[in-house]
Formats: structure tokens, C-alpha cells, sequence
């Protein structure tokens, strides 16, 4: 079956520190690999996401490699802020396209 | 991009009372949503797929007679909670896939906290 996995939290980091949080997964097919913040009070925001191997998803400084040898999906940035405060969520949906499976969340908080 | 809203946004009922929820794709067409469930600190579990023009499909463990879900157009999913226990409170979130130029790419609602009292 599907499923993701994604470390857990709470992460606590200092302004402009180096994020890692990882993801892997497993799917039948080929799945397209997604990650999501969800920020205090709000819905959950597509963050970035890869359709295949070795596609690599980035934005606002967010940056995920799909790599299938791995089965993983990390997300990683340079150098966080404040405002990337939130929980991020993993996922994966699979080629009956649509339906998605998540990774229990990582809560991030980043201390100025 | 697209934009999906539900209505209410945060909604506290009687225990034993039934509460409807609304979510509405306020830019495109979707003729599948889907609904799901958030518990504290937890994930999003995937409670049903709403097909506009036949029955939703639900997921193995979701009570289909307590979870009615309606696909009354193109652009509108509600989600019923019948007889609503403290149990049931939650935050219900739905989401649209948001066709072809948004390919395998999902849009959620802003969520809908419920409180059972």
C-alpha cells in the first residue's frame, strides 16, 4: 500500500540555520511527492512538489529532491526565518490520481 | 491558482444536533472533492471522495451514515455530521483537484473546526 513517514517534532532552530526535515514513502506505481505547510489558523499550502524521479521541487528557499532509489523526499533550506514557522506535511498521491496520503506533520519553530 | 472555501469556518454545536459543513470551488469545476479529518498534533486522515452525480466513496472505517456527504454541482461538497458526539469534534478540511492545468495537484479549503459540547 501507500504510505509516508516524516520525522518528528517539534524541530526548533535558530534564524537562518540549516533545515532538514525527512520524508520517505512507500507507493505502488510511480506517485508524484508533495510537502505542504500548514501555518498557525490556516489551511494547508502546496510548499513544493516533484512528479518523478529525480524531479527536484523548490520554492521560497524550499528545496526536495525526488529521489526513488531512496524512496525519500527531504525537505530541506538553507537558511530558515521566523515566518517559516508552521508544520510541514509530506504526501504522496498515487497514479489513480487524486488521492493523497500524508506523512504526520513536522512542527517547525525557528527562535530569532 | 484555484481556490476552494468552506463555510462555516469554526462551528460549536449540542451534542445529539446534526451540523452541515460547505465546501465550494469558487474558481473552477471539480467533479470529485474529498474530505478530511485533522486531530490535534495528528495528520490529515482521508475520510471520503465526494463524486458529483453518484454516491461518495469512503474510506474503510468511516461511518457513511453518520458522514453524509452530498456533491450537489460542479462546485459545491457538504459534509454532514449526524448526531454529532464530542467525539466527532475536529477540524474537517476538503480539498480539488484543480484540472488539467494544475496537473496532480490538489487545493485545500481553509478548514472547519467543529466542537461537539
Amino acid at each position: 500500500g501507500n504510505s509516508v513517514t516524516q520525522m518528528e517534532g517539534p524541530v526548533t532552530l535558530s534564524e537562518e540555520a540549516f533545515l532538514t526535515i525527512n520524508c520517505t514513502y512507500t507507493a505502488t506505481g510511480y506517485p508524484s511527492l508533495f510537502w505542504y505547510v500548514q501555518y498557525p489558523g490556516e489551511g494547508l499550502q502546496l510548499l513544493l512538489k516533484a512528479t518523478k524521479a529525480d524531479d527536484k521541487g523548490s520554492n521560497k528557499g524550499f528545496e526536495a529532491t525526488y529521489r526513488k532509489e531512496t524512496t525519500s523526499f527531504h525537505l530541506e533550506k538553507g537558511s530558515v526565518q521566523v515566518s517559516d514557522s508552521a508544520v510541514y506535511f509530506c504526501a504522496l498521491s498515487d497514479q489513480d490520481f487524486n488521492k493523497f496520503y500524508f506523512g504526520s506533520g513536522t512542527k517547525l519553530n525557528v527562535k530569532p | 491558482g484555484a481556490v476552494v472555501s468552506q463555510h462555516p469556518s469554526w462551528v460549536i454545536c449540542k451534542s445529539g444536533t446534526s451540523v452541515k459543513i460547505e465546501c465550494r470551488s469558487l474558481d473552477f469545476q471539480a467533479t470529485t472533492m474529498f474530505w478530511y479529518r485533522q486531530f490535534p498534533k495528528q495528520s490529515l486522515m482521508l475520510m471520503a471522495t465526494s463524486n458529483e452525480g453518484s454516491k461518495a466513496t469512503y474510506e474503510q472505517g468511516v461511518e457513511k451514515d453518520k458522514f453524509l456527504i452530498n456533491h450537489a454541482s460542479l462546485t459545491l461538497s457538504t459534509l454532514t455530521v449526524t448526531s454529532a458526539h464530542p467525539e466527532d469534534s475536529s477540524f474537517y478540511i476538503c480539498s480539488a483537484p484543480g484540472g488539467r492545468a494544475t496537473y496532480n495537484e490538489q487545493f485545500f479549503g481553509p478548514g472547519t473546526r467543529l466542537t461537539v459540547l
